[in-house]
């Protein structure tokens, strides 16, 4: 069964690095997704791509986030200059289309020090 | 504004029994989409089952079935039978209808806790 890859699934990284999260959505799918969970709270949306550009983004997402599908099957997250409160599970997510489930990557666990 | 509440933080059931876990939600728009996910202690987040608004019967997924009350914006989830491998956090979420991509409002979850 196709499924969304994230690498890596634990990223360690002090404060005011860049982080690259990578993920690989499933092939015919054409809308991805980014969202992000801290610690013990809900699940936020952060971003989504379709038609090789941002769609559409929320408040979160500020100017150190960018996302990138440099090929034809990679799917980018990078953070500029990582913050404690970056620390969070980052998820991937895609759909076939707009209105088909989203089915989502296992999730990169960052850790800001 | 489009919002999903679970209002149940834990919830414990015996094996073997069912549970019902609770997802109230708000939108003015007649079309919506709503979701279960389940995410286990090791953090991924696996869908589980998905209602439509315009579906005319509740859905079903194996052992997962959704109780979905159109008129009291309710889409509770009903586990069957369960397992210990059910221990896990689950959200209901919602497609934002007014996002054009289709981006996923989230509840705050609930933590079931099977006990043998």
């Amino acid at each position: 069964e196709p499924e969304v890859t994230q690498t890596p699934s634990h990223q360690v990284t002090q404060m005011g690095q860049e982080v690259i999260l990578r993920c690989v959505p499933i092939s015919n799918h054409l809308y991805f997704y980014w969202y992000r969970q801290i610690l013990g709270q809900k699940v936020e949306f952060l971003v989504s791509f379709y038609n090789n550009e941002i769609s559409e983004k929320s408040e979160i997402f500020d100017d150190q986030f960018s996302v990138e599908r440099p090929d034809g099957s990679n799917f980018t997250l990078k953070i500029r200059s990582t913050k404690l409160e970056d620390s969070a599970m980052y998820f991937c997510a895609s759909s076939e289309v707009r209105e088909n489930i989203q089915y989502f990557g296992a999730g990169t666990r960052l850790s800001v020090l | 504004a489009q919002k999903i509440t679970q209002t149940q933080p834990g919830m414990f059931v015996q094996e073997k029994e069912a549970v019902t876990l609770d997802c109230t939600y708000d939108t003015s728009d007649p079309s919506y989409g709503l979701f279960w996910y389940k995410q286990p202690s090791s953090g991924e987040m696996i869908f589980l089952i998905y209602q439509g608004s315009y579906d005319q019967q509740n859905a079903t997924e194996g052992r997962y079935s959704l109780n979905f009350q159109k008129a009291r914006k309710s889409a509770n989830l009903v586990i069957s039978a369960s397992q210990l491998g059910d221990s896990a956090m689950y959200f209901c979420a919602m497609r934002d209808q007014t996002s054009n991509t289709g981006k996923l409002i989230f509840g705050q979850g609930t933590t079931l806790q099977v006990k043998p």
